[in-house]
């Protein structure tokens, strides 16, 4: 089992602020790292998954970066819009328990209009 | 495509009755998971099966069994319910290894009395 912390753990932006928030994650034996985002009554929905330090990957207004040699993931919403409202989830994954992904408790936003 | 069904949607238990909840995938996916939710935890690891004929114990397996007689089909049975295992329960599962994501079932919200 890792050891992942998201923070922060609840965010209150205005429709059309930029965020951001933090996974961190053991560096060691790094194998992937999953961003989630969960809707309330939904299931989690896969935004990205990286595998390779420096990776960058974007969804439309939605970014992340991943930095494996010092453990830790960003991810970005620019110009937040009310539906963004959701809970984000990372995961990372070691090669010794590749098989696993361990879910931070993620951090809650809510984009007030 | 129906990706992931779990059945059912609620169930309410006695203490010390058992049950199976249902997980089916129909795109083929080697790897099956089976994860609990509860406030404040995150997403937690019951079990989780790589193909067919074998599964393996997550963080929190105490109290369920699992099989995988078939690529489609895991199910998780609880042989004696305890009010512990109250919880809200996702099936997920992804093609055959964890650089590929996760595609989540709609849940299965179990009450234990």
């Amino acid at each position: 089992i890792l050891n992942v912390e998201q923070s922060p753990q609840s965010l209150h932006v205005q429709e059309g602020d930029s965020t951001n928030f933090t996974c961190s994650f053991p560096s060691s034996n790094f194998y992937a790292l999953h961003w989630y985002r969960w809707e309330t009554a939904k299931s989690p929905e896969a935004l990205f998954v990286m595998t390779l330090n420096g990776d960058e990957k974007k969804k439309g207004r939605i970014s992340a970066t991943l930095n494996t040699k010092e453990g830790y993931s960003y991810l970005y919403i620019k110009g937040s819009q009310p539906e963004d409202s959701a809970t984000y989830l990372c995961a990372p994954t070691s090669s010794g328990s590749a098989r696993q992904l361990t879910f931070g408790s993620g951090t809650q936003l809510t984009v007030l209009p | 495509n129906a990706g992931v069904t779990q059945t059912p949607k609620f169930q309410v238990l006695k203490t010390g009755q058992s049950m199976t909840l249902q997980c089916a995938q129909d795109m083929n996916h080697e790897y099956m998971s089976w994860y609990r939710q509860d406030p404040g935890m995150g997403l937690r690891l019951i079990h989780y099966s790589v193909g067919a004929g074998i599964t393996d114990q997550g963080e929190v397996p105490n109290g369920y069994n699992v099989s995988r007689s078939t690529t489609e089909d895991f199910p998780l049975r609880l042989l004696s319910a305890a009010p512990s295992q109250t919880s809200v329960y996702f099936c997920a599962s992804t093609r055959d290894s964890l650089n590929s994501p996760l595609h989540f079932g709609n849940g299965t919200r179990l009450t234990v009395t």
